[in-house]
């Protein structure tokens, strides 16, 4: 059972760097492409970008001057660096597979992070 | 790049069916059959429920259906359950390797 699992800092001070793991067990990261996607409270979805294992990434033109999306394959894992952060970047943070056809079949459950200081 | 325009709230009775729209342009929903539509119940993550326009997921109900006409897309839930109940959000492939969400539609079972 393919199961991914954010982790990382809950607060974060405005003009820092947000940044969160997503572990993936039960798949291997290097046939897919991972994805990070946030939802701010009581708002929709927005996509935030994805990587590949080899390094190919795409971003959403909105943040792709503070965002960074990196695979270690080593760990299995694909992590998000968003730096200059604000409160405007407080959401709950999710990873996502996309199995193909840019849709994502596995999520994880989701990590709540607050710009504040 | 704009968010897909979906409506804010929707809502039917147990055993009818609904409709909710997706509407994009002609430079994502338009131009590619690319849209899924994600059912989210609250304080949990998003549940694909269909892809590429049309397709379901295994395990995902038929009741649950996808199609597009023009510059939107569309789901539609027959036999609407009261576990239907959530919240729907659209994405589409929106060219250049990026993809864009709806604002996302609250269902509510009457």
């Amino acid at each position: 059972q393919v199961q991914l699992q954010e982790s990382g800092p809950g607060l974060v001070k405005p003009s820092e760097t947000l940044s969160l793991t997503c572990t993936v067990s039960g798949a291997s990261i290097d046939l897919y492409y991972w994805s990070w996607v946030r939802q701010p409270p009581g708002k929709g979805l927005e996509w935030i970008g994805y990587s590949y294992y080899s390094g190919s990434s795409n971003y959403n033109p909105s943040l792709k001057s503070r965002v960074t999306i990196s695979v270690d394959t080593s760990k299995n894992q694909f992590s998000l660096k968003l730096s200059s952060a604000t409160a405007a970047d407080t959401a709950v943070y999710y990873c996502a597979r996309d199995f193909g056809g840019y849709s994502f079949d596995y999520w994880g459950q989701g990590t709540l992070v607050t710009v504040s200081s | 790049q704009s968010a897909l325009t979906q409506p804010a709230s929707v809502s039917g009775s147990p055993g009818q069916s609904i409709t909710i729209s997706c509407t994009g342009t002609s430079s994502d929903v338009g131009s590619y059959d690319l849209v899924s539509w994600y059912q989210q119940h609250p304080g949990k993550a998003p549940k694909l429920m269909i892809y590429e326009g049309t397709e379901r997921p295994s395990g995902v109900s038929n009741r649950f259906s996808g199609s597009k006409s023009g510059n939107t897309a569309s789901l539609t839930i027959s036999g609407l359950q009261a576990e239907d109940e959530a919240d729907y959000h659209c994405c589409s492939y929106a060219g250049g390797t990026t993809l864009v969400f709806g604002g996302g539609t609250k269902l509510t079972v009457l």
